[in-house]
């Protein structure tokens, strides 16, 4: 019972790399989100997706972009990182729109 | 916009107390989530509640839709107890987006 696995667990960037955070579910789960959350701060969502093919912009979309190709995998892809994006960034999925939502463990991304 | 603000920010209570953790938004919701972070970063759903009260073993949740007001209860609380816990609240049409509070930091010392 895997849940949802976010890859990597941790990673450091340097300002203007580029790179993808994974997210797989095996609930067969609709719903998929990525948020990140900063000190001090309530979690706050970056983009989500209500179904395969689909996705939209959250509260904090620039700088990201994501793609779910597959129902089961959703990616989060930072084109040119900057220091801001120093954060810790959760994936989440549900059945529906108003259904718990079930988190990953978490991804801790460093920019220097 | 909606907001959510939770209170206390932060919480220390000795082994075997009740605690109380309040939870209050602005504007009208489908659902209120309870989460609870573990110190390790790992996020757990306790409650999802629309109306009334839950219960989950040592756990209790209330709702008053009329007063915009949750309340995450812990009874004869334990040091693994010791955690975030996190209110978040959604509406309809949001698409499951949801609305965070900062959340509580609770310390249960032995």
């Amino acid at each position: 019972n895997a849940g949802v696995t976010q890859t990597p667990k941790f990673r450091v960037l340097k300002t203007g790399q580029s790179m993808t955070l994974l997210c797989a579910q095996d609930m067969n789960h609709e719903y998929m989100y990525w948020y990140r959350q900063d000190p001090g701060m309530g979690l706050r969502l970056i983009h989500y997706s209500v179904g395969e093919g689909t996705t939209a912009k959250g509260e904090v979309p620039d700088g990201y972009n994501v793609s779910r190709l597959k129902k089961q995998n959703f990616l989060l892809g930072l084109e040119s990182a900057a220091p801001s994006q120093t954060s810790v960034y959760f994936c989440a999925s549900s059945w529906g729109e108003v259904q718990p939502q079930h988190f990953g463990d978490g991804t801790r991304l460093s920019i220097l | 916009k909606n907001e959510v603000e939770q209170s206390p920010q932060n919480l220390t209570a000795q082994e075997g107390e009740f605690i109380t953790i309040n939870c209050s938004y602005s504007v009208g919701i489908s659902a209120l989530h309870w989460l609870q972070q573990h110190p390790g970063g790992g996020i757990v759903s306790l409650f999802m509640l629309s109306s009334g009260k839950k219960k989950h073993g040592r756990l209790i949740a209330t709702i008053n839709i009329q007063e915009k007001h949750s309340s995450l209860h812990i009874t004869a609380s334990h040091p693994r107890d010791s955690a975030v816990y996190i209110c978040a609240v959604g509406f309809g049409g949001s698409q499951g987006n949801l609305i965070f509070g900062k959340g509580t930091k609770l310390s249960v010392k032995p």
